[in-house]
C-alpha cells in the first residue's frame, strides 16, 4: 500500500515568516494529494489539494506543488499569522486516503 | 447545518464497557469512515463503507464492529473496552472512495 511520510514533525516560525511542509509518498498510482488543518480540539479540514495534472496550485497565503518524478509534494504558506498555529496533515490518495504524521506548525506573534 | 455529525462527543467509560458511536451525513455521500486519531495525532483509518457495504477493513481488533443502516449512516460499536482504545474517533465521508473525506467533530473516548 502507499506511504506518506511528512517532515517536519514540529515547526515554529516567526510570524510574517513562511512555513513549508514536505511529504513523500511512495505509491506511483496516487493522483490527489489534499492538504488538511486541524486546530486544537477540531475537526481536520481541508486547506487545499492538488492532482497529478497539476504541478502548483495556490489560494491566497497558501500554495502547494507537486512533483510526481520524485514523488513529493509540499505546503507552502507565506506571510505567517498565529492563527495559522495548528497540526497539518499530508495525504496521498491512490484510492483510498494515506495520511502523512502531521506537523505541529506554531506562529510566534 | 452540521454536513457529518456524530455523538457523542465525549464519552468516558471503565475498561470492559461496551459503548457505540453514531455518525450521520447529509451531504449525499456513498462512502463514509471512521479514522482513530491517537495522543500522538496520528490518523489511522479503521473501516470504510461505500453504499451500506464494507470496502476497507484495517487491521483492528475484532472488538470494533461498523454497522452501516443506510449510506447515510454508519455507527461504531466497541465491546469490552480497553485502556487503548481511548482516543478520539472522527467520522467521515466523501463522494466516492479516494475524493475529498469531510470529517465530523470528533468523538473523544476515554477508557479508566
Amino acid at each position: 500500500g502507499e506511504n506518506v511520510e511528512q517532515h517536519p514533525s514540529t515547526l515554529s516560525v516567526q510570524e510574517g515568516d513562511s512555513a513549508v511542509i514536505k511529504c513523500t509518498y511512495s505509491d506511483s498510482a496516487s493522483n490527489y494529494f489534499p492538504w488538511y488543518k486541524q486546530e486544537l480540539g477540531k475537526r481536520p479540514q481541508l486547506i487545499i489539494d492538488i492532482r497529478s495534472n497539476v504541478g502548483e496550485k495556490k489560494d491566497q497565503r497558501i500554495a502547494v506543488t507537486l512533483n510526481k518524478t520524485a514523488k513529493h509534494f509540499s505546503l507552502h504558506i507565506t506571510e505567517t499569522q498565529p492563527e495559522d498555529s495548528a497540526v497539518y496533515f499530508c495525504a496521498a490518495s491512490p484510492n483510498q486516503f494515506y495520511f502523512g504524521t502531521g506537523t505541529s506548525l506554531t506562529v510566534i506573534p | 447545518d452540521t454536513a457529518v455529525s456524530q455523538t457523542p462527543k465525549y464519552l468516558v467509560t471503565q475498561m470492559g464497557n461496551d459503548k457505540s458511536i453514531k455518525c450521520e451525513q447529509n451531504l449525499g455521500h456513498d462512502t463514509m469512515y471512521w479514522y482513530k486519531q491517537d495522543s500522538k495525532k496520528f490518523l489511522k483509518i479503521m473501516f470504510s463503507y461505500n453504499n451500506k457495504e464494507l470496502i476497507i477493513n484495517e487491521t483492528v481488533p475484532n472488538r470494533f464492529s461498523p454497522k452501516s443502516p443506510d449510506k447515510a449512516h454508519l455507527n461504531l460499536h466497541i465491546n469490552s473496552l480497553e485502556l487503548g482504545d481511548s482516543a478520539v474517533y472522527f467520522c467521515a465521508s466523501s463522494q466516492a472512495l479516494g475524493n475529498t473525506i469531510y470529517f465530523g467533530e470528533g468523538s473523544w473516548l476515554t477508557v479508566v
